[in-house]
């Protein structure tokens, strides 16, 4: 079976620090990933995803970088933290190809900058 | 571009009365549509997808192309289905099919 790991769950980080939240999935390979950021209020809204090793799109400009360095493994960083980067961050993988059917999410990690 | 729409951020409603969760999307060509669910201290999941035509926990959502529309329904609301409640649209782009989430709807089932 299928399974997706987020860590670290929570994260509290002052500005200007660097972040790298990291995504691990199993049981697959060659999945497509993606990263999202959950605001209340805002739904779920789609920062980067993947189809590849080294193959990252992002949706939006934005403070925060994506990489793939592994087939299963989608990390998401930032050089210098700023206050607006808090919040919910939600990794998921989808099967690969033309990646259709649904979205399998891990557990999210919560990141506040203070 | 607003993708997907859930007008409503919030919908209360006694146990035993009936749900609709709406959802428009904007999409001139045959997508994929889902319904996802986060309960509480829950990671998100899906609960039905439109090409399953099926009903998963008393729900059913039918596709509308001509409204585009996906709204959710259950008959008869259950406490247990207080939750958040996304829907979601899936489209082929390039070489990759895009996911995209309305901004959810807050269901919270009264006793």
């Amino acid at each position: 079976s299928q399974t997706i790991h987020q860590w670290p769950a929570t994260l509290v980080q002052p500005v200007g620090s660097p972040l790298s939240l990291e995504c691990t999935v199993e049981g697959t390979s060659n999945p497509n990933l993606y990263w999202y950021r959950q605001a209340a209020g805002r739904g779920l809204q789609l920062l980067f995803y993947s189809v590849g090793i080294g193959q990252i799109s992002s949706e939006v400009p934005q403070n925060l970088s994506a990489s793939r360095p592994q087939d299963r493994q989608f990390i998401l960083s930032s050089k210098k933290l700023l206050l607006s980067d808090s919040g919910f961050y939600l990794c998921a993988w989808r099967w690969g190809g033309m990646g259709t059917g649904e979205l399998f999410f891990g557990e999210g990690s919560r990141l506040t900058v203070l | 571009a607003q993708r997907v729409t859930q007008p409503e951020k919030l919908l209360s409603v006694f146990k035993g009365a009936p749900v609709e969760l709406k959802c428009n999307y904007s999409y001139s060509g045959s997508p994929e549509l889902f319904w996802y669910v986060q309960y509480s201290r829950q990671r998100l999941q899906l609960l039905l997808r439109h090409i399953s035509r099926e009903s998963i926990k008393g729900f059913t959502a039918d596709l509308n192309k001509g409204e585009t529309s996906f709204h959710l329904k259950k008959p008869f609301a259950q406490e247990e289905d207080s939750a958040m409640y996304y829907c979601a649209l899936s489209f082929p782009s390039y070489n990759f099919n895009k996911f995209y989430f309305g901004s959810g709807t807050k269901l919270n089932v009264k006793p």
